[in-house]
């Protein structure tokens, strides 16, 4: 079956420009998670959606937001962006309950200039 | 916030050489995940270990949980250039019975394996 897919691949923006994310789970994957990752700070948790709620937040800037939608496919919005906030943006899907491990997409380069 | 403290954060070895990462906490997760990343590309689920003191082993690569669940270690016996990539440890946060994290793993920050021919 398909894997989880992101969209676009690489995107450059310039400061105070807004950017919008898409992240398509794995067919039957309820709950997508997102997270950032940049050489400094590796991997941090960015938010959590299920079934179109957002149940976990990690310690972002409200500038940071995101939406699933009923097909659960998910989008993150950064709003006024900064330097700082260049990074590889992921998500990843899966199914609910413990254990079952996490599926990444290959990831957005998102670029600030 | 529950940290995880992987070590070394960088190694390089020879091909045919054997190599163990570990993974470190203060706190209690209900489980601990080992995944590989390549340059560019997202995380790949290596394996899952869930119960204290559980051993696993995938061909080449041994994921062992420490008996308080608050450790890890990845052994990779005859290593192999493939096997270069970075590694992660995440760790799910301990919640009520048959709660899952809600999404929120705890990451180390890696530790990059090169492997040379």
């Amino acid at each position: 079956k398909a894997g989880v897919t992101q969209t676009p691949r690489y995107l450059i923006k310039t400061r105070g420009q807004q950017v919008t994310l898409s992240c398509s789970p794995i067919s039957g994957h309820r709950s997508v998670s997102w997270y950032q990752q940049t050489p400094g700070q590796g991997l941090q948790f960015l938010f959590e959606y299920f079934s179109e709620t957002q149940r976990n937040k990690g310690n972002f800037p409200g500038r940071f937001s995101g939406r699933q939608f009923s097909n659960s496919r998910s989008e993150m919005n950064v709003s006024t962006l900064e330097l700082g906030d260049s990074a590889l943006y992921l998500c990843a899907s899966s199914q609910p309950g413990q254990y079952y491990g996490y599926t990444f997409g290959s990831g957005t380069r998102l670029t600030v200039v | 916030t529950q940290l995880l403290e992987q070590s070394p954060q960088f190694l390089s070895i020879q091909e045919g050489e054997n190599l163990t990462v570990y993974c470190n906490s203060s706190s209690v997760f209900s489980s601990l995940q080992w995944y590989r990343q390549e340059p560019g590309e997202g995380p790949v689920l290596l394996v899952t270990v869930v119960t204290g003191g559980e051993v696993k082993k995938l061909k080449r690569l041994t994921f062992q949980f420490g008996d308080a669940r608050k450790d890890s270690s990845l052994h990779i016996t005859a290593a192999q250039p493939g096997d270069t990539g970075l590694y992660l440890c995440a760790g799910e946060p301990r919640l009520a019975p048959y709660q899952d994290s809600w999404g929120k793993l705890q990451f180390g920050a890696g530790t990059q394996v090169v492997v040379t021919p």
